[in-house]
């Protein structure tokens, strides 16, 4: 089966432009995660849905980072304005459900914020 | 708060020997507990998961890890290091409290030395 497909792969941008993600989660998985990986670190979760409503977004900077999942299935997360601390890799992930069930990992974004 | 110390940032193995890497939990309730790979450029793979079964757990690649109760740890292990397996590996927690969000480690980078 594919896995989680995202684009672009990689992203250099100015600060204070605006930067967007895509990421299209295996098909029938309900449950779709947005992480921010900055070097040196774990994934740190921004924002999960289930189908097309928000789970959780507790740790998503609301002033500047907005996600959206329509009809259940892709999703975008976009970036405006971007501030140098921005920099790191977006990850996206799916599940079947949101609770045990194992997540899917796509392969990033890397995004550099000059 | 649910949280994960992953002991050492790096650690150097001659090829064909043993691999630790250590990971230490903090969890109120009982967890759910996860070993993924990160290959250079790639998004994140499971190894392997614990969720309340069998205490050794045996994943991918001949990767095993035990959870220890008594001593919060979930220590991942190979008997014998491979070049392939030279990558950043990540332990998570996920449970009750968190609404089963997995918390991850810092990471640890495993060199591989022919």
């Amino acid at each position: 089966e594919a896995g989680v497909a995202q684009s672009p792969r990689y992203k250099i941008i100015e600060k204070r432009q605006s930067v967007a993600f895509w990421c299209n989660p295996i098909s029938g998985h309900a449950t779709l995660y947005w992480y921010q990986q900055i070097l040196g670190q774990g994934p740190k979760l921004l924002i999960q849905f289930q189908n097309n409503g928000v789970v959780d977004d507790s740790q998503l900077p609301k002033d500047r980072f907005s996600a959206e999942r329509l009809k259940g299935v892709d999703s975008t997360l976009k970036i405006q304005p971007a501030k140098l601390e921005d920099s790191a890799v977006y990850l996206c992930a799916s599940s079947l459900d949101r609770f045990t069930d194992t997540q899917y990992f796509g392969p990033g974004t890397r995004l550099t914020v000059l | 708060a649910q949280s994960v110390t992953q002991l050492g940032s790096h650690v150097s193995v001659s090829e064909g020997a043993l691999v630790l890497l250590r990971c230490n939990y903090s969890s109120s309730v009982p967890p759910y507990l996860f070993w993924y790979v990160q290959y250079p450029n790639q998004g994140l793979q499971l190894l392997l998961k614990y969720t309340s079964a069998a205490t050794l757990v045996k994943g991918i690649n001949g990767f095993e890890a035990e959870f220890k109760k008594s001593e919060t740890s979930f220590h991942l292990t190979k008997p014998s290091a491979h070049m392939r397996d030279a990558a950043e590996y990540f332990c998570a927690v996920s449970d009750s409290d968190s609404s089963y969000k997995l918390i991850f480690g810092s990471g640890t980078r495993l060199l591989v030395r022919p």
